[in-house]
């Protein structure tokens, strides 16, 4: 199966200031990476995703690159903002036979706190 | 459109009872999934649904959990016997068809069991 890695657990910024958020994972036939953003006792949210058939995506303030040789993918905030404060999760998906229906594993998330 | 909703948002039961927790999918989408998330902790996991039929249960802890889809849209998780390390936050996500490449899974806003 999948196996996960996330890091740090926790992050502290002041506003402005970048943040990376770094994850790993096992499966090398994993080949889709999403980052979904959860604040508190809300749900999960989609906020970028890549495919492994690029290195790297970017929309706005956020980008993600992804390096498969070395199996991990990191997520880039740039210019924080305090209300990009929440825990954001990484996640890879299992694949099955060269096929893979979707089914995540999830890291165990990283609390971003941006100060003004 | 609307997103994926869950009822109840809360349930609080008691040890050994038996518990429901209702998914409504995004219209359209195929591809259902349970998760469930401890405190601090990524989602993990559950069962998977193409359609009517469970793709992939290997998430279910025991044989007290079972979900059902039986017309290819609305999912219940059905807990038997709860137990209090049944408390959580059970999530429920829905996509698009997969096929050979995962797409976005949108989340429910989850139910909180607690279990007392």
């Amino acid at each position: 199966g999948e196996n996960v890695e996330q890091h740090p657990s926790t992050l502290s910024v002041q506003e402005g200031d970048s943040a990376v958020i770094k994850c790993t994972y096992s499966d090398s036939a994993s080949n889709y990476f999403p980052w979904y953003k959860q604040e508190l006792g809300k749900r999960p949210q989609l906020i970028i995703d890549i495919r492994s058939n690029v290195g790297e995506k970017k929309d706005q303030r956020i980008a993600v690159t992804l390096n498969k040789t070395a199996k991990h993918f990191s997520l880039h905030i740039t210019e924080t903002q305090p209300e990009d404060s929440a825990v954001y999760f990484c996640a890879a998906p299992v694949v099955a036979g060269g096929t893979s229906y979707g089914k995540l594993t999830f890291g165990q998330g990283t609390i971003l706190t941006v100060h003004p | 459109g609307a997103g994926v909703s869950q009822t109840p948002s809360n349930k609080v039961t008691e040890k050994g009872k038996y518990v429901e927790l209702r998914c409504d999918p995004i219209s359209g989408h195929t591809a259902l999934y349970w998760y469930r998330q401890s405190l601090g902790q990524g989602p993990e996991f559950l069962i998977y649904f193409q359609g009517t039929g469970a793709a992939d249960d290997s998430g279910l802890p025991n044989d007290r959990f079972f979900a059902v889809r039986p017309e290819g849209s609305v999912s219940t998780l059905k807990i038997q016997r709860t137990e209090r390390g049944d408390s959580a936050v059970y999530l429920c996500a829905s996509s698009a068809q997969p096929g050979l490449a995962p797409n976005e899974q949108f989340f429910g806003p989850g139910t909180r069991l607690t279990v007392l």
